[in-house]
């Protein structure tokens, strides 16, 4: 079945202590990107990936980083995070095509909550 | 540069009476444009997608919506609402050099029996 799968689904954490979430997908698609999703402002970007080793900054990076070693995985780093990065956060994956990118493939969600 | 406006945070209507959820874009490009339905505690589903062939786009479960870029609008609508379509509506335009997804702040669809 073709999906994009987050881990953890829920998360609740302490201020200052790492924590990766993970994302996979098994589309092979080229484009990758993360979201945050919070009441009242939808969801924005927080960085992209247009392939392998090829990222760039979004609407909201500061705090976060990523990384695209591989094609199907696109983790979200918070090194040190701080309550304001309490969110539902999005991964999403989309397929190139010659006019652009199609429509994107999101994960579950990861309810994070920084205490 | 592109953006979105949801023309409403909250819309509310009765069971098996038509839904319209509106939608103004932005953008310097040809742009994507998409809706997405968010249910409770789910992720974000696909319902169509606009991508310069028919104007009229028809989506999964009874939505359609029109591309008009005259008004550079692109509502989204139903002729008749099911208590299974409350949810939260996503409104989306992609474009640009790095194809970015620019989503509006969204719209609450209440569905009353």
């Amino acid at each position: 079945e073709a999906q994009v799968t987050q881990n953890p689904r829920y998360l609740i954490t302490v201020t200052g202590k790492k924590l990766t979430v993970t994302c996979s997908q098994n589309m092979n698609h080229e484009y990758m990107s993360w979201y945050r999703q919070d009441p009242g402002l939808g969801l924005r970007q927080i960085y992209y990936s247009m392939n392998v080793e090829v990222t760039d900054k979004g609407d909201v990076p500061e705090g976060y980083k990523v990384s695209r070693k591989e094609k199907r995985n696109f983790p979200l780093i918070l090194e040190s995070p701080s309550p304001n990065q309490t969110s539902l956060y999005f991964c999403a994956s989309s397929l190139s095509s010659r006019r652009g990118y199609t429509e994107a493939f999101f994960g579950q969600g990861t309810r994070l909550t920084v205490v | 540069a592109q953006s979105v406006t949801q023309l409403d945070s909250h819309v509310s209507v009765s069971e098996g009476t038509p839904v319209l959820l509106r939608c103004n874009y932005s953008s310097s490009y040809s742009p994507s444009l998409f809706w997405y339905v968010q249910h409770p505690n789910k992720g974000l589903q696909l319902l169509l997608k606009y991508t310069s062939a028919a104007t009229l786009v028809k989506g999964i479960n009874g939505f359609e919506a029109e591309f008009k870029k005259s008004e550079t609008s692109f509502h989204l609508t139903k002729p008749s609402a099911h208590m299974s379509d409350a949810a939260e509506y996503f409104c989306v335009v992609s474009g640009g050099s790095n194809y970015k997804l620019t989503f509006g702040k969204g719209t609450l669809l209440t569905v009353n029996p």
